[in-house]
């Protein structure tokens, strides 16, 4: 099993959905969660972290963390064709001094 | 702006020559750094991890003979690819993580070519 895994993708919604990528850890030390967005033959970029249980929010974004299942997620509403990506998820447990990513959920928002 | 810079953003080399990519945390001060490689429509793929002033902790896989880390300083890690052959043509990718671990941000990534 990895230790951070992402849905399979690849993930395709329409224009306007509601788009849901999920991430699972199995370090429940961990404590920093993450999300990056790679476009093709691009870096990753940072879109979101959350600390602490509970919902963050940042416009069309959404993280969702619940440490008790080990569940990290986000939420993009309203969805464009720019937000076409491969989404990583990664993980920090910062005692242990490992960070952790999962090999990333391809996106399409179809027009 | 970027908070951690990566350079060059494109290099070319002749087989048989060495290269060198720098990765520098601008804003901030870097405990560790790591080294990607990405190949085209693939996941990254962990190379390295360095921590400043200590030898670089290599992924299973990946010969630290050919891949020299050097995290001189809190703020600089370079990667160089020695003896490069064609197959090491690819995306590097550097990242940065600053004291607190709370964190991490990407470099620009480098590409490099070798014919």
């Amino acid at each position: 099993q990895k230790e951070v895994e992402q849905n399979s993708g690849p993930l395709s919604v329409p224009e306007g959905a509601i788009a849901s990528l999920n991430c699972t850890y199995s370090d429940r030390g961990s404590q920093s969660f993450f999300w990056y967005r790679q476009y093709s033959g691009k870096s990753p970029e940072l879109i979101m972290s959350i600390y602490s249980n509970g919902d963050k929010e940042d416009g069309r974004f959404t993280a969702q963390l619940n440490k008790a299942s080990q569940y990290v997620s986000l939420l993009i509403r309203d969805s464009q064709p720019s937000d076409s990506a491969t989404y990583l998820c990664a993980v920090i447990d910062t005692n242990a001094g490992k960070s952790t990513f999962g090999d990333g959920t391809t996106l399409t928002v179809k027009p | 702006g970027a908070v951690v810079s990566q350079h060059p953003s494109r290099v070319i080399c002749k087989s048989g020559t060495s290269v060198k990519i720098e990765c520098r945390s601008l804003d901030f001060q870097a405990t560790t750094m790591f080294w990607y490689r990405q190949f085209p429509k693939q996941s990254l793929m962990l190379m390295a991890t360095s921590n400043e002033g200590s030898k670089a902790t290599y992924e299973q896989g990946v010969e630290k003979d050919k891949f020299l880390i050097n995290h001189a300083s809190l703020t600089l890690s370079t990667l160089t690819v020695t003896s490069a052959h064609p197959e090491d043509s690819s995306f590097y990718i550097c990242s940065a993580e600053g004291f607190s671990g709370n964190t991490i941000y990407f470099g620009e990534g480098s590409w490099l070519t070798v014919v």
